[in-house]
């Protein structure tokens, strides 16, 4: 079993939608990422947290550490935000590195 | 803003041959990372640095050797290339933790061996 699993895999939603992406981990972290990646590859850091709530224009990330999960929201979708949302979590033994989860492929048609 | 270069966004090889990835970073970054990205697999770790010359294995070193001469230069080296070492390859580097660090990526690099 991976320590981070995403929920879903895979996402087709319609513009204007609200989005919810689910990230379960199994090990314990001193912070919690989320990261974009879109088609080309280049890959861009949203949020980095430890607890409570973030918030930055129409994505909203949660955390919750007693029960080792996150969801990244997207509120008003848009075409735009089609990519792959990353889950990553810093263990906090060897804490230089990352461990990640699958991704989450998101497509929003207008 | 943090910039991480690839020298390459795409490269096809030859089975046999001795492959050279470069990234480049221009934050003074302690920390680099090379990652390989298949598809139902995600990223994962192949090697990194916390600092000239220093580097540690991650989870799948098989095949690849990294040089770090230079703080701003890290680079992976596929020593024989096989074709299942096709794949997406990530850089990255960031700050030595000592609070939580995001990481910066570069733009990847999408290699075939042929």
């Amino acid at each position: 079993k991976n320590e981070v699993e995403q929920s879903p895999q895979n996402l087709t939603a319609q513009e204007g939608e609200f989005i919810t992406i689910n990230c379960s981990y199994s090990v314990g972290i001193s912070a919690l990422h989320w990261l974009q990646q879109h088609p080309g590859g280049g890959i861009v850091s949203l949020f980095m947290l430890s607890s409570g709530k973030k918030k930055h224009g129409r994505l909203i990330a949660t955390i919750n550490i007693q029960e080792k999960h996150s969801s990244l929201h997207i509120t008003a979708s848009h075409p735009r935000d089609s990519a792959v949302y990353i889950c990553a979590v810093r263990i906090i033994q060897g804490a230089q590195k990352l461990v990640f989860g699958q991704g989450t492929r998101l497509t929003i048609n207008p | 803003d943090v910039k991480v270069t690839q020298s390459s966004r795409y490269l096809v090889k030859r089975t046999g041959e001795k492959v050279f990835l470069e990234c480049v970073q221009d934050m003074d970054h302690e920390n680099m990372f090379w990652y390989r990205q298949d598809p139902g697999l995600g990223l994962r770790l192949i090697y990194f640095s916390y600092d000239v010359k220093m580097k540690e294995k991650g989870d799948i070193p098989e095949g690849y050797s990294v040089s770090r001469e230079k703080k701003e230069r890290f680079s992976l080296i596929l020593e024989s290339a096989s074709t299942n070492q096709t794949s997406m390859y990530l850089c990255a580097s960031s700050r030595r933790f000592r609070s939580n660090q995001p990481q910066h990526f570069g733009d990847g690099t999408r290699l075939s061996i042929l």
